[in-house]
């Protein structure tokens, strides 16, 4: 089965800090791979996505994530955070014809 | 495009009751997908649907069950209502099958149901 880990439960930085979260995933065949943050009192959103092509992917937000196959990683980075990126991430991992898994998802506090 | 939605937003039951959550997708979107979402667990699939079938169980004791209608909106229902229930029941949709391979799935805010 499927299994995905991030490895952070929780990161406090400051305003301006460079973010980069990381999501490994246990599954050696074609992946779809995704990460969806959940903003306070918001739903999930799609930050970005890789389905394949360029593994260095860029998505909303200022967000950005790389696909290193070898590694089975999928780390999320943005260069400098904001107040309004306080949230809860989530990496997500699915082979095809299997469910959508996610990781337990890191929360993110960045202090103005 | 309206996004996906959830009624009702908050609901409170006790033990023993039944809770009904209805859950209408993105127009067009054929798929249906829900998740239980609590601190301990995180988010986990319960089914999805396709076509007024389900493709797809997690690993949920049959008191959670679901059905699909022919306009895609999905319902979910759990029976015997548990403490454990308690949690924020998330739904998604997508085009396609959700399984299928470079399909992506848009979440709706979820029902937070609390069991007392």
């Amino acid at each position: 089965a499927q299994s995905v880990s991030q490895h952070n439960h929780h990161v406090i930085l400051s305003e301006a800090a460079s973010l980069e979260l990381g999501c490994n995933y246990s599954y050696g065949g074609t992946v779809n791979l995704f990460w969806y943050v959940q903003y306070p009192g918001q739903h999930l959103q799609l930050l970005l996505k890789y389905f394949s092509g360029d593994p260095l992917v860029k998505g909303i937000k200022g967000f950005e994530a790389e696909f290193i196959k070898s590694k089975f990683s999928f780390n999320l980075r943005k260069p400098s955070v904001q107040w309004s990126d306080t949230a809860e991430y989530f990496c997500a991992v699915r082979a095809a014809g299997n469910k959508l898994t996610f990781g337990g998802g890191t929360r993110v506090l960045v202090k103005p | 495009k309206a996004g996906v939605t959830q009624t009702p937003r908050y609901l409170i039951k006790t033990r023993g009751q039944q809770v009904t959550l209805s859950c209408s997708p993105i127009s067009g979107h054929r798929s249906v997908s829900w998740y239980q979402q609590t601190p301990g667990q995180g988010l986990q699939f319960l089914f999805e649907y396709f076509s007024e079938t389900q493709r797809n169980k997690g690993n949920f004791p049959g008191r959670f069950s679901g059905r699909q209608f022919s306009n895609s909106r999905s319902e979910m229902n759990v029976s015997t209502l548990e403490l454990g229930d308690s949690a924020l029941y998330l739904c998604a949709s997508s085009p396609g099958p959700a399984q299928a391979i470079q399909e992506t799935q848009y979440f709706g805010p979820g029902t937070r149901l609390l069991v007392l």
